[in-house]
């Protein structure tokens, strides 16, 4: 089975530009969330997709982040304009609906990540 | 707010010498608790997911033990290849989202 993949590993941009992160979960996981791991601090989620729909974005820093979940398979994460405490690594994780599971919580599984530096 | 503390920020080990990573937590009505490894320039690696306080797992050098406040993870005769970050995490009863601490850095030398 494969896992959750992400595009790119790494990414180096100016101060301004925009930026897009793919992450492509593992097939048939309804669940797919966004975190961000900044310099020196714990990993911090972002937001929660179940299918295309935004189940919880309330870790989103501001609205200069955009993410979409169109047909609920793979997701993007936009940064428009890019500012420099964006920096940091951006991770995906994808999870099976907890029907599932009988109730209990899914673990979530997490991709390489996405490297993103802003100069 | 739910938090998540891990204790202590590194250790170092001897191959063989046994030893326990510590996380604290406060959550409102825990749905899980799960432990991650996570090696240099890579994602989390599932481990463990504890449930209850008094549960037990095990994975071949690794158990996990939870109680109501904070949770153990024993490493067993660690090997050099045990070296990365073991990240611990909670998720409670009225969300998805992972509270993550801040990781352990773990060190065993040969």
């Amino acid at each position: 089975e494969a896992g959750v993949t992400q595009f790119p590993s790494h990414s180096v941009i100016e101060k301004g530009q925009t930026v897009t992160l793919r992450c492509d979960p593992i097939s048939g996981h309804d669940n797919l969330y966004w975190y961000r791991r900044v310099m020196g601090k714990e990993i911090k989620f972002l937001l929660h997709f179940v299918k295309e729909s935004k189940q919880d974005e309330s870790g989103m820093p501001n609205n200069r982040f955009l993410a979409e979940r169109t047909g609920g398979t793979y997701s993007t994460l936009k940064v428009q304009p890019a500012e420099l405490e964006d920096s940091g690594v951006y991770f995906c994780a994808s999870s099976q609906d907890s029907s599932l599971a009988g109730g209990l919580s899914n673990e979530q599984f997490f991709g390489p990540g996405t490297r993103l530096t802003v100069l | 707010e739910d938090q998540v503390t891990q204790s202590p920020e590194a250790l170092r080990l001897q191959e063989g010498e046994s030893s326990s990573l510590n996380c604290s937590y406060t959550v409102s009505g825990l749905r899980g608790l799960f432990w991650y490894r996570q090696d240099p320039g890579k994602g989390p690696e599932f481990l463990f997911t504890l449930y209850s306080a008094g549960e037990e797992k095990e994975k071949e050098r690794l158990k996990a033990t939870l109680t109501k406040k904070e949770s153990f993870l024993h490493i067993t005769a660690p090997k050099p290849e045990d070296s990365a970050t073991y990240l611990c995490a909670v998720l409670p009863g009225a969300n998805s989202k992972l509270t993550f601490g801040k990781g352990i850095t773990l060190s065993v030398r040969p």
